[in-house]
C-alpha cells in the first residue's frame, strides 16, 4: 500500500505568513493527490484536487504542486479564518484512497 | 446542494455491533462513491470503506476486513455502515462522503462511542 507521509505535524504561524506543508509519497502517484481543510468539530472540506486544481469558492491564496512523490501546499498570506488541520489524501486506480497523518495549523 | 444526512450517536459495549445510517434527500446517487471515513478523538481521517450504490460493489481498508460491511438501499437512497466486534479503538466520529477521485460532500459526522 502506498504511504503518505505529511509534515510538519504542527505549525505556529503568523497573519499575512507564507504556510508550507508537504506530503510525501511512497511511490509515483502522478498527481492523485488531493488536499482538504478541517476545522475543529466540523467535517472536512475539499480545498484542492488532483495536487493543483483548487475548488471554486476557495480563496486563491491557498494552492498546490507537485507530481511524483513530492506534493506541496500553500497558503500565502494567512488569515485568522485559516486556523485548521489540513489534510493531504492520495487516491489510486484499485480504489485505494490514503490520508496523510494531517497538520495542525496554529496563529 | 447534495446533503448527506446520517444517523446519531450511539454508545455500544465491547463486543457489540453498531449500524450507522447515512441519507441523501431527494439525492438520486449515479457513478458516485459513497465513503466511510473514521476519526478517533484527537486523531486524524482514517478511510474505511467506499460504496458504488448503484452498482453494489464495495472496497473495504484492509485492516477492517472482515469487521466492517457497506450496505446500500437505492429504494430509499440510504447508506449503512455496520461494524462488528467492538473495541475501544472503534470509538470516532464517522463520516459518510461522496466523491470519486476527491471526496466532494461529506456528512455532519456521527459519534460511535464504544464503552463497558
Amino acid at each position: 500500500d502506498i504511504q503518505m507521509t505529511q509534515s510538519p505535524s504542527s505549525l505556529s504561524a503568523s497573519v499575512g505568513d507564507r504556510v508550507i506543508i508537504t506530503c510525501q509519497a511512497s511511490q509515483d502517484i502522478r498527481d492523485c493527490v488531493n488536499w482538504y481543510q478541517q476545522k475543529a468539530g466540523k467535517a472536512p472540506i475539499l480545498l484542492i484536487s488532483d495536487a493543483s486544481e483548487l475548488e471554486i469558492g476557495v480563496p486563491s491564496r491557498f494552492s498546490g504542486t507537485g507530481s511524483g512523490t513530492h506534493f506541496t501546499f500553500t497558503i500565502n498570506g494567512l488569515q485568522p479564518e485559516d486556523i485548521a488541520t489540513y489534510y493531504c489524501q492520495h487516491y489510486d486506480h484499485l480504489p485505494q484512497y490514503t490520508f496523510g497523518q494531517g497538520t495542525k495549523l496554529e496563529i | 446542494q447534495v446533503q448527506l444526512v446520517q444517523s446519531g450517536p450511539e454508545v455500544k459495549k465491547p463486543g457489540a455491533s453498531v449500524r450507522v445510517s447515512c441519507k441523501a434527500p431527494g439525492f438520486t446517487f449515479n457513478n458516485d462513491y459513497i465513503h466511510w471515513v473514521r476519526q478517533a478523538p484527537g486523531q486524524g481521517l482514517d478511510w474505511m470503506a467506499f460504496i458504488d450504490p448503484t452498482g453494489g460493489s464495495a472496497k473495504y481498508a484492509a485492516s477492517l476486513r472482515g469487521r466492517v460491511t457497506i450496505t446500500s438501499d437505492t429504494s430509499t437512497d440510504t447508506l449503512y455502515l455496520e461494524i462488528s466486534r467492538l473495541t475501544s479503538e472503534d470509538t470516532a466520529v464517522y463520516y459518510c462522503a461522496l466523491g470519486v477521485t476527491a471526496i466532494l460532500i461529506w456528512g455532519q459526522g456521527t459519534l460511535v462511542t464504544v464503552s463497558s
